[in-house]
């Protein structure tokens, strides 16, 4: 696609239950990063994919929280039995290289997650 | 490893005034350092970016900023600032060789009055 596509683009849910976030990067990006944006914090990374394989996962939070992507494509964020300081603002980007040396990402426009 | 400090999470300007947004980095080795603009309810969009080469880098909306090794700072200026300039500007780093992800500032946010 022409640029990265997230969805859902806003997520209320209630304390306990699991969420799946989508993330749909543009054609032909083979580097994948999710972070995550929460009031007053900045952008905190969260994992990144090179192709289907996750080289570094060292930003999720904790076992609750894990990702795939299939394809080299779309990529999914699973939190199981979420809780309320999941609530924030969860940023897919994707990036033509490796590390995005040079080249910076690309974002999307972000999944707004409240838990309740 | 890598780390930003932006100075000022909140920075006022009058409309026509010089933009300045404060950004420090810290690198062991050396780093590509970037400036993102985020507007209410959407993404991050890239400004600008220094890679190699010129120290000044243009980016878009009239925005500059200059890489100054001796002091690690990018900091981001704009002669004159518009209403639609009123956003959130992060400064990001990443290291410029081998696998680096990005790393961000808490960010700063831009307010622009009449």
């Amino acid at each position: 696609g022409a640029g990265v596509s997230q969805s859902p683009s806003n997520k209320v849910t209630e304390k306990g239950k699991d969420v799946e976030l989508r993330c749909d990067p543009i054609s032909g990006h083979t580097a994948l990063y999710w972070y995550r944006q929460s009031l007053g914090q900045g952008l905190e990374f969260l994992i990144y994919f090179q192709g289907n394989s996750a080289p570094d996962k060292s930003g999720l939070p904790s076992d609750r929280f894990s990702a795939e992507r299939t394809g080299g494509s779309v990529s999914t964020l699973t939190i199981q039995r979420t809780q309320q300081e999941d609530s924030a603002v969860y940023l897919c980007a994707s990036s033509l290289v490796q590390g995005a040396q040079g080249y910076g990402y690309t974002f999307g426009s972000g999944t707004r997650l409240t838990v309740v | 490893a890598q780390s930003v400090t932006q100075l000022g999470s909140h920075v006022s300007v009058s409309e026509g005034a010089l933009v300045l947004l404060r950004c420090n980095y810290s690198s062991s080795v050396p780093p590509y350092l970037f400036w993102y603009v985020q507007y209410p309810n959407q993404g991050l969009q890239l400004l600008l970016k220094y890679t190699t080469g010129a120290t000044l880098v243009k980016g878009i909306n009239g925005f500059e900023a200059e890489f100054k090794k001796s002091e690690t700072s990018f900091h981001l200026t704009k002669p004159s600032a518009h209403m639609s300039d009123a956003a959130e500007y992060f400064c990001a780093v990443s290291a410029n060789s081998g696998y680096s992800t990005l790393t961000f500032g808490k960010g700063t946010m831009l307010l622009v009055s009449p």
